[in-house]
């Protein structure tokens, strides 16, 4: 069964602090990975997508890797800014047709001052 | 720049009755997706559309219907509403579903009494 299951399901650190997401998953064939953060009442929004071949990428403080041989993935959160509070959902998407997307559930950070 | 814009966004339905949910996009995108979230679980998929007038069930479909009648707009049906689909919907779109950036919505909030 394709799933993708994300740790810790929260999260809560000092602003200024680091902080890294895990993302593992048992999708098949593989495409890509993407993580997203939402805002609370908010869309999510992506933040990286990384293919087979590539196994980091950055977007700013945030940047994601990739071990394609593991099937895990991380987000690793550098300086937080309170700004950062949200949801981050790792998605995993088959080779395929239109809904080959698998989403996680979530880790829901907080920055705290 | 509008991107995905769904209305309404905040609606109160009492059981039976019937409602329609409108996305719109104007990137030109094929792929256009109505997901559901839930507390605790990750996004669902309840239909799709791989272009302008074709529907595909999804992970989710039941007591829903959609019509792609435009490419840029993807309308979700609520034909009878019951409490179970209480929840929060999202569209998205996307230029290709291996490469392309996934944009959402901003969401709806349904609530069923």
């Amino acid at each position: 069964k394709n799933q993708v299951e994300q740790s810790p399901q929260s999260l809560i650190i000092l602003e200024g602090k680091n902080c890294t997401l895990q993302c593992n998953y048992t999708v098949s064939p593989f495409s890509n990975l993407r993580w997203y953060k939402q805002d609370t009442g908010r869309g999510p929004v992506s933040l990286t997508i990384m293919t087979f071949s590539e196994n980091t990428k950055s977007n700013g403080r945030y940047t994601a890797t990739l071990d394609a041989d593991t099937k895990q993935s991380s987000l690793h959160i550098t300086a937080s800014q309170l700004s950062d509070s949200a949801s981050y959902i790792c998605v995993v998407s088959r080779t395929g047709g239109g809904n080959k997307l698998t989403f996680g559930t979530g880790t829901q950070l907080k920055v705290e001052l | 720049n509008a991107g995905v814009t769904q209305t309404p966004k905040f609606r109160v339905l009492k059981t039976g009755q019937s409602m329609t949910l409108l996305c719109a996009q104007d990137m030109n995108h094929e792929y256009m997706y109505w997901y559901r979230q839930d507390p605790g679980m990750g996004l669902r998929l309840i239909h799709y559309s791989v272009g302008e007038g074709t529907t595909a069930k999804g992970e989710v479909p039941d007591g829903y219907n959609v019509s792609r009648l435009k490419k840029q707009n993807f309308l979700l049906g609520l034909e009878s509403a019951a409490p179970s689909q209480t929840s929060v919907y999202f569209c998205a779109s996307t230029s290709g579903v291996n490469t392309g950036e996934l944009f959402f919505g901003e969401g709806s909030r349904l609530t069923v009494l």
